[in-house]
C-alpha cells in the first residue's frame, strides 16, 4: 500500500482562484511530520509548509495553508489567490516516527498544477 | 537560490563512461542526501550522510558510489551505468535536530545514459 497518495496527477486552475491539492497518508506511528514541496520547471524542490502530527492548528505560510484532518489522514495543501508563478509540480511527503535520525521522507507521486491567465 | 549548488546541470554519458556529480552547500547543514527522480515515480532516497558518515544506503546498485569529504560537499560517482539510470539526480541538505527539518534542494543534474 502506498504511504502517500496524491490522487490528482494534474490540475488546471484560473489565476486568482484558490487551489486545493490533495494528499492522504498511511502510517501507524503516532508521531510523524508532513511536508509539501514545490518543484518548478527549473528542477529544484522548494519547501512550502510543514505540519507535525501533534500540532493542533493547521500550518500556514503566507498564501499556503495545510488542511490537516488527522482522523481522515489527509493533509491537503491550500493555495489562496493563485498566481501564474504557482505553476509547478507539488509533492507531499511524510517523515514517520520520533527518532530524529530517521532521515527518510516518503514522497507522493506529485500533482502538476497549471495556472491559467 | 537555496544555497545548494549542483553541477553539472545536464550530463549525457555512455554506459562505459565514468563521471561524477557534485553538490555543495553553504548553509552550515550537517546532513546531505542524494535522491533520484524518475518520470512518474516518487522521489527515491539513495544515500544519506550525517556529519560525513553514511547513514543510509537504500539498496543502491554499486555502479553508484557516493563520497562525502566534508559536511559541505557531496559527490556521486557514476560508472558503467544503464539506460534505466537516466533520471534527475537531486542533492539536498538539512540541519538535523528535531525531526521536522526541511530539506534544501539543489536544481539537480539531468542525467541521460545512452
Amino acid at each position: 500500500a502506498q504511504k502517500i497518495t496524491q490522487t490528482q496527477p494534474g490540475m488546471f486552475v484560473q489565476e486568482k482562484e484558490a487551489v486545493t491539492l490533495d494528499c492522504t497518508y498511511d502510517t501507524s506511528d503516532q508521531s510523524y511530520g508532513l511536508f509539501w514541496y514545490k518543484q518548478p520547471s527549473s528542477g529544484e524542490m522548494i519547501f512550502l509548509i510543514y505540519q507535525g502530527s501533534y500540532d493542533e492548528q493547521n500550518a500556514t505560510e503566507g498564501r499556503y495553508s495545510l488542511n490537516f484532518q488527522k482522523a481522515r489522514k489527509s493533509a491537503n495543501l491550500v493555495i489562496s489567490a493563485s498566481q501564474l508563478g504557482d505553476s509547478a509540480m507539488y509533492f507531499c511527503a511524510m517523515r514517520e516516527g520520533e527518532n530524529d535520525s530517521n532521515y527518510q521522507l516518503i514522497w507522493g507521486a506529485g500533482t502538476k498544477l497549471i495556472i491559467k491567465p | 537560490e537555496t544555497g545548494v549548488t549542483q553541477t553539472p546541470r545536464h550530463l549525457v554519458m555512455g554506459m562505459t563512461n565514468k563521471k561524477s556529480l557534485k553538490c555543495e552547500q553553504h548553509l552550515g547543514h550537517n546532513a546531505m542526501y542524494w535522491y533520484k527522480q524518475s518520470a512518474k515515480k516518487p522521489l527515491e532516497l539513495m544515500f544519506v550522510y550525517n556529519f560525513k558518515e553514511q547513514t543510509e544506503n537504500n539498496s543502491v546498485p554499486s555502479r553508484f558510489s557516493p563520497e562525502c569529504p566534508n559536511s559541505s560537499h557531496l559527490f556521486l560517482h557514476l560508472h558503467t551505468l544503464q539506460p534505466e539510470d537516466s533520471a534527475l539526480y537531486l542533492c539536498a541538505s538539512s540541519l538535523v535536530r528535531t525531526g521536522n527539518e526541511k530539506l534544501f534542494f539543489g536544481s539537480g543534474t539531468q542525467l541521460s545514459v545512452l
